[in-house]
């Protein structure tokens, strides 16, 4: 069946580091693929999305690269705050699994 | 515009009562879910409603059901509450009738109801 796995967290950087979050998929056919975002004591927001493959879905500084070759679809940002800090969530859609997400990856962003 | 809103937010149950969860959005949208959150796991879905009147399993259905009262509300029941359903509930909504063929349909989340079966 189809999944998500996504980097075990927690993950803690200085401000202003490099990020990345790893996620692969496993899926038949053409998935579309999503970050999702939950800061503390909220539900989840959408973050970015692709659906179809080398689509780079970017919002607030993040990016990812649907990669098909590879079943990836890793999160990026050059420089992170303090105010990213969070769980982030890698989710696929599918019309045969509906939609799955990864166990999340906590990020932590010290001053 | 309050957007999804869920009641309550937290609740204490014990093995065997049951209790409703209740969910509404003011955002006009055709589907809504029902998630289950639990410690090292993704969420997992467990009912959706692709539009008024329609409900259907997700990937953990056991021990639930749910309503679609209208439009705008989507409640989960627990008819008889055991340990293994304490978790953090979302609810979420989304404009596109059904699961869009495309997959890229935003959903919109409630800020959760950490229930406690003891």
């Amino acid at each position: 069946g189809n999944s998500v796995t996504q980097m075990e967290g927690p993950v803690t950087l200085s401000e202003e580091a490099f990020l990345t979050i790893n996620c692969t998929y496993t899926a038949t056919g053409y998935p579309s693929l999503f970050w999702y975002v939950q800061y503390p004591g909220e539900g989840l927001q959408l973050l970015l999305k692709a659906t179809k493959a080398d689509d780079k879905g970017s919002n607030k500084g993040f990016e990812a690269t649907y990669r098909k070759e590879t079943t990836s679809f890793h999160l990026e940002k050059g420089s992170v705050q303090v105010s990213d800090s969070a769980v982030y969530f890698c989710a696929l859609y599918s019309s045969a699994s509906k939609i799955i997400f990864g166990s999340g990856t906590r990020l932590s962003i010290r001053p | 515009n309050a957007g999804v809103t869920q009641t309550p937010k937290f609740q204490v149950l014990k093995t065997g009562q049951s209790m409703t969860l209740q969910c509404a959005q003011d955002m006009n949208h055709n589907s809504m879910y029902w998630y289950r959150q639990d410690p090292g796991m993704g969420l997992r879905l467990i009912y959706y409603s692709a539009s008024e009147g329609t409900t259907d399993k997700g990937e953990v259905p056991n021990g639930y059901n749910v309503s679609r009262l209208n439009k705008r509300e989507f409640s989960l029941r627990l008819e008889s509450a055991a340990p293994s359903q304490t978790s953090v509930y979302f609810c979420a909504s989304s404009e596109a009738v059904g699961w869009s063929i495309g997959g890229t349909d935003t959903q919109y989340f409630g800020p959760g109801t950490r229930l406690t079966v003891l």
